[in-house]
C-alpha cells in the first residue's frame, strides 16, 4: 500500500489534457516539495517536475505541476501518444524519514 | 546531469548478499549538493526507495525502515563510485534495482540503466 495514492489510469485522445493527482497527508505532500516521474516501457523513470512546479531544462511546457494542501497534481497538455507511459509522484515523508512514491498511473492515448 | 552506470550480478541465492555498483560520471560522489540513492522497483512493492548517501562536511546515510537491518550504501571516493549491500536477501528482494542522484527537494535527476536482480536458489 502507497503511501501518495495515485488513479490507476488515466486515457484521453491526442492533443487533449490529462490531469493525474496524487494525494498524502501533512508528513509529506503537506510540508515538502512533490515531484513527478514518467517512465516509458522498459527503460528508469525520468524526472518531469520537481518543487511542485518546476521542470527541468528540456522537459516540454506541455507537463506542469501544481500543489494544494496534501495533495499535488501533473497536469499534461496536447496529449501526444508518445506520452503513453507510467507517471509517478514522489516526496519526503518525515514521519517515514524516507523517500515515498506514488502507486503509479498509466496513461494511455486513445 | 550525471552520469550512472550500474554493475552485479543478475541472479543471487536466497540468504545471500545482494552487491551493486553505480559508477558516476559528471558528478563527484563527494558532491556537496548531491544524494546518492538506490531505488527499486516491482511489481508487487511499486517503486521503493531504499538509501542514499551524500557528502556534507561528513558522510551522512539514510536507510528506508523496510530493509534498515540488511541494508549498506557505502561512498567510494577512489573510484567516484557508491555501492549497495543487501543482506540475507528472499525472493521478495526480487525486483529491478536503479541507482540515482537527487535530493528529495529536487527530485532524482540521474538514473542507472537498471539491473533485474532475481533471488532463486
Amino acid at each position: 500500500q502507497s503511501v501518495l495514492t495515485q488513479p490507476p489510469l488515466v486515457s484521453a485522445a491526442p492533443g487533449q489534457k490529462v490531469t493525474i493527482s496524487c494525494s498524502g497527508s501533512s508528513s509529506n505532500i503537506g510540508n515538502k516539495g512533490v515531484s513527478w516521474y514518467q517512465q516509458l516501457p522498459g527503460t528508469a523513470p525520468k524526472l518531469l517536475i520537481y518543487e511542485n512546479d518546476k521542470r527541468p531544462s528540456g522537459i516540454p511546457d506541455r507537463f506542469s505541476g501544481s500543489k494544494s494542501g496534501t495533495s499535488a497534481t501533473l497536469g499534461i497538455t496536447g496529449l501526444q501518444t508518445g506520452d503513453e507511459a507510467d507517471y509517478y509522484c514522489g516526496t519526503w515523508d518525515s514521519s517515514l524519514s524516507a523517500f515515498v512514491f506514488g502507486s503509479g498511473t498509466k496513461v494511455t492515448v486513445l | 546531469q550525471a552520469q550512472l552506470q550500474q554493475s552485479g550480478p543478475g541472479l543471487v541465492k536466497p540468504s545471500q548478499t545482494l552487491s551493486l555498483t553505480c559508477v558516476i560520471s559528471g558528478d563527484g560522489v563527494s558532491s556537496n549538493s548531491a544524494a546518492w540513492n538506490w531505488i527499486r522497483q516491482s511489481p508487487s512493492r511499486g517503486l521503493e526507495w531504499l538509501g542514499r548517501t551524500y557528502y556534507r562536511s561528513k558522510w551522512y546515510n539514510d536507510y528506508a525502515v523496510s530493509v534498515k537491518s540488511r541494508i549498506i550504501i557505502n561512498p567510494d571516493t577512489s573510484k567516484n563510485q557508491f555501492s549497495l549491500q543487501l543482506n540475507s536477501v528472499t525472493p521478495e528482494d526480487t525486483a529491478v534495482y536503479y541507482c540515482a542522484r537527487g535530493t528529495a527537494a529536487a527530485g532524482f535527476d540521474s538514473w542507472g540503466q537498471g539491473t533485474l536482480v532475481t533471488v532463486s536458489s
